[in-house]
């Protein structure tokens, strides 16, 4: 079974903080994805990696960044956190093949003060 | 406009009847569609994907393509409490990234 973890399924934050958000998957995937979760808004991607140390923006980048060291890792970093990056972060992977299918984590519900 | 649109609901249905949730995109490129469930408070997982013209069923669930009218849906037969979630429509345009909708949340009366 492929699996996704995150490093904490619940954080409280304040404004200004620098946020570190972490993803393992064990399934050796190419590819990696943040996204957020709101509701009514469903699932926006932040960003995405192919490949260790590459990186690409996904539809809603601003105050995020990513780092991806090694293969299993991809980091999500909120470099200075604000109020309206309160959300549910999650965090998949993907094997590159036809079918697409991408992995999730658990989550991790993001509360900023 | 987003590109992925999903009939808002919420949806109710009592047990044993058919769920039928409806999915548009906008992007003509779009390949593949896919169907993830998403129960309160845990990650979606993947239902059923789809990638031809047509009906594809798996179990109780029925996905349907139309690419002409760029529409997709998921039928849920017999429907059961455990399949009161949220549903999320997904489209791939075959660079590996996904387009996700809003979802529709259904729930299914005893």
């Amino acid at each position: 079974d492929v699996k996704v973890t995150q490093s904490s399924r619940y954080l409280v934050k304040r404004t200004g903080e620098k946020v570190f958000l972490e993803c393992v998957q064990d399934m050796d995937h190419e590819n990696m994805f943040w996204y957020r979760q709101d509701p009514g808004l469903g699932l926006r991607l932040i960003y995405f990696s192919y490949d260790v140390k590459m990186k690409e923006k996904g539809d809603i980048p601003e105050g995020y960044s990513v780092s991806r060291e090694k293969k299993e890792r991809f980091s999500l970093i909120l470099e200075s956190a604000s109020t309206n990056q309160t959300s549910m972060y999650l965090c998949a992977s993907l094997l590159t093949s036809f079918d697409n299918e991408q992995f999730f984590g658990p989550g991790t519900r993001l509360t900023v003060l | 406009q987003k590109e992925v649109e999903q009939n808002s609901g919420p949806l109710s249905v009592p047990e044993g009847a058919i769920a039928s949730l409806n999915c548009t995109y906008s992007d003509r490129g779009s390949q593949s569609f896919f169907w993830y469930r998403q129960y309160s408070g845990k990650s979606p997982e993947l239902i059923m994907f789809i990638y031809s013209n047509g009906d594809k069923e798996d179990g109780r669930f029925t996905a349907q393509l139309n690419k002409a009218s760029q529409y997709v849906s998921l039928l849920i037969r017999d429907s059961q409490p455990s399949d009161s979630a949220t549903y999320l429509c997904a489209a791939g345009t075959g660079d590996y990234k996904l387009s996700f909708g809003a979802g529709t949340t259904v729930t299914v009366r005893a």
